[in-house]
């Protein structure tokens, strides 16, 4: 089974702090990684894709992937309240062209004004 | 573009009882995909399809049906409905690599 982990959370982090949000991956061969945030009772939104290793970077939000370690995180510089949602971390699992992703269950991050 | 719109947005079954949830994008995309997510849980991939014609399982294909006729349509079947298919279910679409989500189909079976 290809699995996709994320810390569990809930995340809780006073307004204007960097959130931190981890995801880890099985499957050696992924090669697309996708960070979706959905606000309750919403439908996911993509923010942030990230395919080579290193960091990605769009406004305040920072992608980091490592292939090595299976690993790619979603850092939130000076969070606002409006960031409170949980964030899905995607996978195309196996690398394939059929793009089929696979999600984590999500973190919940609440910014606390 | 209106994007990827889903109807209907809320929907009551009752146990044995039959529908069809609507997708459609005016995208002119190939790929599209259809999840379901349970409270508390990711998105699971129910089924696929990269083109007019053509589909394929995902995760969690048992109980459910699609067909692709066209580009623009892809419905997903639900024959016999079961309480474990109460869930929200998402269309997507795929622009560039990148997948986008249609509003939501939120499913009570009772």
């Amino acid at each position: 089974q290809k699995e996709v982990e994320q810390n569990s959370g809930p995340l809780s982090v006073p307004e204007g702090a960097i959130a931190s949000l981890n995801c880890t991956y099985s499957d050696r061969v992924s090669q697309s990684f996708f960070w979706y945030r959905q606000y309750s009772g919403k439908s996911p939104e993509l923010i942030m894709s990230i395919y080579s290793n290193g960091d990605k970077e769009d406004g305040r939000f920072t992608a980091q992937l490592n292939k090595a370690s299976q690993y790619v995180s979603l850092l939130i510089r000076d969070s606002q309240p409006s960031d409170s949602a949980t964030y899905l971390c995607a996978v195309n699992v196996g690398g394939g062209s059929n793009y089929k992703l696979t999600f984590g269950k999500g973190t919940l991050l609440t910014v606390n004004p | 573009n209106a994007g990827v719109t889903q109807t209907p947005k809320f929907r009551i079954l009752k146990i044995g009882q039959s529908m069809t949830l609507q997708c459609a994008q005016d995208m002119n995309h190939n790929y599209m995909y259809w999840y379901r997510q349970d409270p508390g849980m990711g998105l699971k991939l129910i089924y696929y399809s990269v083109g007019a014609g053509i589909t394929d399982k995902g995760e969690v294909p048992n109980g459910y049906n699609v067909s692709r006729s066209t580009t623009e349509d892809f419905p997903l079947r639900l024959e016999l409905a079961a309480p474990s298919q109460t869930s929200v279910y998402f269309c997507a679409s795929i622009f560039r690599g990148e997948q986008f989500f249609g509003p939501g189909t939120r499913l009570t079976v009772l």
